[in-house]
């Protein structure tokens, strides 16, 4: 079973800062196979990355996807107001789905 | 525009049965991997399960092997999760995406307490 844990929690950062969120693998994974999820309170989850660094459809190019092997980030540059919220990592492979538990972009 | 919009969910006791629908627009379901995410109240996000176009495949989580059975009708588009034997550990809000291994479209979920 492979295992997504994200650091840091979670990150206090002011609106025009750079983010940086960290998920690492227990294990090497395919990168095609590696997501990244937006939620906002009250809201399904968007998927922003997929393949670790192919935005989605309509996402804005401040959002970008890096890594791979066991390593992985999202970095968000000149945080935006809506960006403040809750970033998943995600992975699919042995015909299994696994999500980290999830960074908090919170305003300092 | 795709949506998704799923229905079935409500206030069970443990031990209890429930299935949950999800009737998907504004795309070609019959051409689309379907899975189901769920979020339990103030948690993160956990795949559950996830089925083929033609439901020759479909894979879930180990918690919930046994018990819940994922399906679709794709003359109705329309996604399925039916939930028996229910545990406490079950509540959270269930959402149905389109996709198999990433997914780009999410409904906004049904709440499913299991609760005596």
């Amino acid at each position: 079973e492979i295992v997504l844990s994200q650091s840091p929690g979670t990150l206090c950062l002011s609106p025009g800062e750079s983010a940086t969120l960290s998920c690492r693998a227990s294990q090497s994974v395919s990168s095609s196979f590696l997501a990244w999820y937006q939620q906002k309170p009250g809201q399904a989850p968007r998927l922003l990355i997929y393949g670790a660094s192919s935005r989605a459809t309509g996402i804005p190019d401040r959002f970008s996807g890096s890594g791979s092997g066991t390593d992985f980030t999202l970095t968000i540059s000149r945080l935006e107001p809506e960006d403040f919220a809750v970033y998943y990592c995600q992975h699919y492979g042995y015909s299994q789905g696994t999500f980290g538990q999830g960074t908090k972009v919170e305003i300092k | 525009e795709v949506q998704l919009v799923e229905s079935g969910g409500g206030l069970v006791q443990p031990g209890g049965s429930l299935r949950l629908s999800c009737v998907a627009s504004g795309f070609t379901f019959s051409s689309n991997w379907m899975t189901w995410v769920r979020q339990a109240p103030g948690k993160g996000l956990e795949w559950v399960a996830n089925i083929k176009q033609d439901e020759s495949e479909r894979y879930y989580v180990d918690s919930v092997k046994g018990r819940f059975t994922i399906s679709r009708d794709n003359a109705k588009n329309s996604l399925y999760l039916q939930m028996n034997s229910l545990r406490a550990e079950d509540t959270a809000v269930y959402h149905c995406a389109r996709g198999g291994s990433r997914f780009d479209s999410w409904g906004q979920g049904t709440l499913v307490t299991v609760s005596s």
